[in-house]
């Protein structure tokens, strides 16, 4: 596909349980980006991967959240021991590190719900 | 600590007619600008973005406008159409040295409703 694909694209799972999104980038695209979206709320970043580079990962909210890239591609975000406030919408975005400014594509998101 | 405020979440407007969506920043270091549109359940699609060292972008229907001592954009949409419906959000980004790209801040978004 052309796209950002995510999968699933929607969640749900009871309080303390562990959750894994998965997020396919842009082939080629280089740097990769994972937001959360809660209701009413704008986009929050969590992590950001570019290339082989340490991962960038001021935006994790606990040390439940985690994320990790294989490969230089598919991407992982587990959420450990889910509570209820992390029901959010997760969006994965890639782009290109050609040029200044990178337009980032975002995926269609999946939306996790924490019962 | 909202570094990109969009302080009106939802605006109705007649179709044909001008849409104004504003955003508000904090931070000193953003110097690149962008505005997203979301339909539900879909991912946010790029619009239109502006750099810092220009004040106005244009693109068919919509422009952007950028005062930097007032740390305000806004984006207009001229004429208006009801497929323009949906969520927009104004991001904002501050490069570091280096020139590699980093994340997105963004503003919590407004609803735009296009009338027919």
């Amino acid at each position: 596909g052309a796209g950002v694909s995510q999968s699933p694209s929607n969640k749900v799972t009871e309080k303390g349980k562990d959750v894994e999104l998965r997020c396919d980038p842009i082939s080629g695209h280089t740097a990769l980006y994972w937001y959360r979206q809660s209701l009413g709320q704008g986009l929050e970043f969590l992590i950001y991967f570019q290339g082989n580079s340490a991962p960038d990962k001021s935006g994790l909210p606990s040390d439940r959240f985690s994320a990790e890239r294989t490969g230089g591609s598919v991407s992982t975000l587990t959420i450990q021991r889910t509570q209820q406030e992390d029901s959010a919408v997760y969006l994965c975005a890639s782009s290109s590190t050609r040029g200044m400014y990178n337009e980032q594509f975002f995926g269609p998101g999946t939306r996790l719900t924490v019962l | 600590d909202q570094q990109v405020k969009q302080n009106s979440p939802s605006l109705s407007v007649q179709e044909g007619r001008i849409s104004i969506l504003n955003c508000d920043y904090t931070n000193s270091m953003f110097d690149y600008f962008l505005w997203y549109k979301k339909y539900p359940a879909e991912g946010p699609t790029f619009l239109i973005s502006i750099s810092s060292i220009k004040d106005k972008n244009e693109d068919g229907r919509f422009t952007v406008f950028l005062n930097k001592s007032a740390k305000h954009l806004s984006l207009h949409i001229v004429p208006s159409q009801p497929g323009d419906s949906a969520v927009y959000f104004c991001a904002a980004r501050a490069l570091i040295s280096s020139g590699s790209a980093r994340q997105l801040t963004f503003g919590s978004g407004t609803q735009l409703t296009v009338l027919p």
